[in-house]
């Protein structure tokens, strides 16, 4: 059982599509992290959040507490945004971490 | 600046020999983390280190032990590897906040 789900596990654009990267949890969090790892392995950080939305370039992402549930979404998307993109839940001093979602832009 | 440094990057060990994984963080964070990432299954935490002296066992402990030797060292060894710790383990530090970085990782081959 995973405490935190992502969908869908591979994904395939064309430059300029729209994107949705989903994640469900099902633990109770004080915030919840969205990553991205490069193909040659190195994870940056990309949004933190505990409610509503946020937005950084073309990435946004929304969180619904409620439903314990978060996307990410990248608008225009490049084939530079190919990556492995990991939502992580935080529980006290624990991060929980989705599977990932491997995102293919082809140009 | 250098952030979390991890070394080495590759390693390939046999069965039954010693290791261990160096993790330097120098943005004075409190907490410090060992994972390990596999195909399928995500980042797992191996340990935790939330301020120096303390440890504390992750999900998947077994077969490691971690040493906090200051604020800015965290490491990782493997007292007799085993092929099934084959695997690409990331430290990651944070300051107690949810933003965690990350190093550059450590692929690791056991025999």
């Amino acid at each position: 059982k995973n405490e935190v789900e992502q969908s869908p596990q591979n994904l395939t654009a064309q430059e300029g599509e729209f994107i949705t990267i989903n994640c469900s949890y099902s633990v109770g969090i004080s915030a919840l992290h969205w990553l991205q790892q490069h193909p040659g392995g190195g994870i940056v950080s990309l949004f933190m959040l505990s409610s509503g939305k946020k937005k950084h370039g073309r990435l946004i992402a929304t969180i619904n507490i409620q439903e314990k549930h978060s996307s990410l979404h990248i608008t225009a998307s490049h084939p530079r945004d190919s990556a492995v993109y990991i939502c992580a839940a935080m529980t006290g001093n624990q991060f929980y971490f989705g599977t990932g979602t491997s995102l293919t832009v082809i140009p | 600046n250098a952030g979390v440094t991890q070394t080495p990057k590759f390693q390939v060990l046999k069965t039954g020999q010693s290791m261990t994984l160096q993790c330097a963080q120098d943005m004075n964070h409190n907490s410090m983390y060992w994972y390990r990432q596999d195909p399928g299954m995500g980042l797992r935490l191996i340990y935790y280190s939330a301020s120096e002296g303390t440890t504390d066992k992750g999900e998947v402990p077994n077969g490691y032990n971690v040493s906090r030797l200051n604020k800015r060292e965290f490491s990782l060894r493997l007292e007799s590897a085993a092929p099934s710790q084959t695997s690409v383990y990331f430290c990651a530090s944070s300051d107690n906040s949810p933003i965690q970085y990350f190093g550059a990782g450590t692929r690791l081959s056991v025999l």
